[in-house]
């Protein structure tokens, strides 16, 4: 069974502070993808990233592929309270969504 | 502009009685997803379906069935309701070729 973790879990910040949250997997994946889902609401899809090593960028936030295609990160530069949300990572195996265990944020004014 | 819509968005029903949940998407897309979701956890993948007529089960166990009479329509129903069954489902659709998901706004089912 392929497993997709995040870290961390849960995540309090003030507005203004810089983040990481992690995706780690022991399975190799075609490609990742990163969805927010806001409460009552579905995922909606924010980057996909293809290339081992590849860095993409979507204004302050900023999405990594590792070079195994294994694991994949997502950073947030100066927060802010509409970047609240359930950050679900996704990695795709047989044309199927794998998805990782999800990080909720929560950014406060 | 991506639209797939699920209906009822909040449900509560007693244990016992069979209840549908509607799933439509006017892209076109041949793909299409059940997943359940509990609240701030991941998506389970429960059916998914890749055309009319074509229904398969997903990782996660479920005593759900669908059907896809129509490309644009996929609904979920459950004969018999039960308490372990609340939870959130989510519906979503791709075409082929594209591997990311649009996804509806869910359902939330609460079984008395």
């Amino acid at each position: 069974t392929q497993l997709l973790e995040q870290s961390p879990q849960f995540l309090s910040i003030q507005e203004g502070e810089n983040l990481t949250v992690y995706c780690n997997s022991s399975s190799v994946f075609s490609s990742l993808q990163w969805y927010r889902q806001e409460p009552g609401e579905g995922p909606v899809l924010l980057v996909t990233v293809v290339t081992g090593g590849e860095v993409k960028k979507l204004k302050r936030l900023t999405f990594q592929f590792g070079d195994a295609r294994k694991d994949s990160s997502l950073h947030i530069t100066a927060a802010q309270p509409g970047d609240t949300g359930l950050y679900l990572c996704a990695g795709v195996a047989a044309d199927k969504l794998i998805f990782g265990t999800g990080t909720r944020l929560q950014v406060f004014p | 502009e991506a639209d797939i819509y699920q209906t009822p968005r909040y449900l509560v029903i007693g244990t016992g009685k069979k209840i549908t949940l509607e799933c439509s998407q006017t892209m076109g897309h041949d793909k299409m997803y059940w997943y359940q979701q509990d609240p701030g956890m991941e998506l389970h993948l429960i059916h998914y379906s890749y055309g009319v007529n074509s229904t398969e089960k997903g990782d996660l166990s479920s005593e759900s069935t669908v059907s896809r009479i129509r490309t644009e329509h996929f609904p979920l129903t459950l004969e018999s309701a039960r308490p372990s069954h609340t939870s959130q489902y989510l519906c979503a659709s791709s075409s082929w070729g594209r591997e990311w998901q649009y996804f509806g706004p869910g359902t939330r089912l609460t079984v008395t």
